[in-house]
């Protein structure tokens, strides 16, 4: 199955809002509410920073938002900073099979 | 501190098996559903397996299915994956990965190890 699709690159200054996107089908994103992201740093392991398309686990900023309408995901991140450089990952429960994740193939965010 | 740490993974010859393993600590182990997802700089993140906190109930990507198995030792505190017939594009970094949910999977992974890296090749 179809990996979920995102933009490959995005880019703003700091202090500029951007919105990465995340596009599925009925059967994925816009079936359930099991929509998360993910960020990663290099090197690093990915970090969950939203889950059920708009909850933040404790801890993350609430510079992040997200939010769903029909068949595509979309993050927010507000006020970016230098820190926020990285790739962001969105996934999505899907009931096409028993129970199966998709990912997005990633987008690349430069903060300029 | 929630911690998962992998270990396993080395280099493997295609058809090879291997076995994967996580070590929990932090947190309640045995409440939670658990997962394992796999990382290429080609592929990006690949979900590979889950189980339920009982290791009751298992999935598996089609790409892994009846090649994989997914198990856990709840009075360990470790996840393990099997890893039969393997195959170059097996080649990976793996994580191990907790989820959000308690007792079902919900794909939300909330926390994650630092990986351990597989590599088929002759």
């Amino acid at each position: 199955q179809s990996a979920l699709t995102q933009p490959a690159s995005v880019s703003g200054s700091p202090g500029q809002s951007i919105t990465i996107s995340c596009t599925g089908t009925r059967s994925d994103v816009g079936d359930y509410d099991h929509v998360s992201w993910y960020q990663q740093h290099p090197g690093k392991a990915p970090k969950l920073i939203i889950f059920d398309i708009t909850k933040r686990p404790s801890g993350v900023s609430n510079r992040f938002s997200a939010s769903k309408s029909g068949d595509t995901a979309s993050l927010t991140i507000s006020g970016l900073q230098a820190e926020d450089e990285g790739d962001y990952y969105c996934s999505a429960y899907t009931s096409s099979r028993p129970f199966h994740v998709l990912f997005g193939g990633g987008t690349n965010l430069a903060v300029l | 501190e929630v911690q998962l740490v992998e270990s396993g993974g080395t280099l493997v010859q295609p058809g090879g098996s291997l076995r994967l393993s996580c070590s929990a600590s932090g947190f309640s182990f045995g409440s939670y559903a658990m997962n394992w997802v796999r990382q290429t700089p080609r592929r990006g993140l690949e979900w590979v397996s889950s189980l339920s906190s009982s290791g009751g109930s298992t999935y598996y990507a089609e790409s892994v299915k009846g090649r994989f198995t997914i198990s856990r030792d709840n009075a360990k505190n470790t996840l393990y994956l099997q890893m039969t017939s393997l195959r170059a594009e097996d080649t990976a970094l793996y994580y191990c990965a907790k989820d959000l949910a308690e007792l079902w999977p919900e794909g939300s992974f909330h926390v994650w190890g630092q990986g351990t890296m597989v590599t088929v090749s002759s």
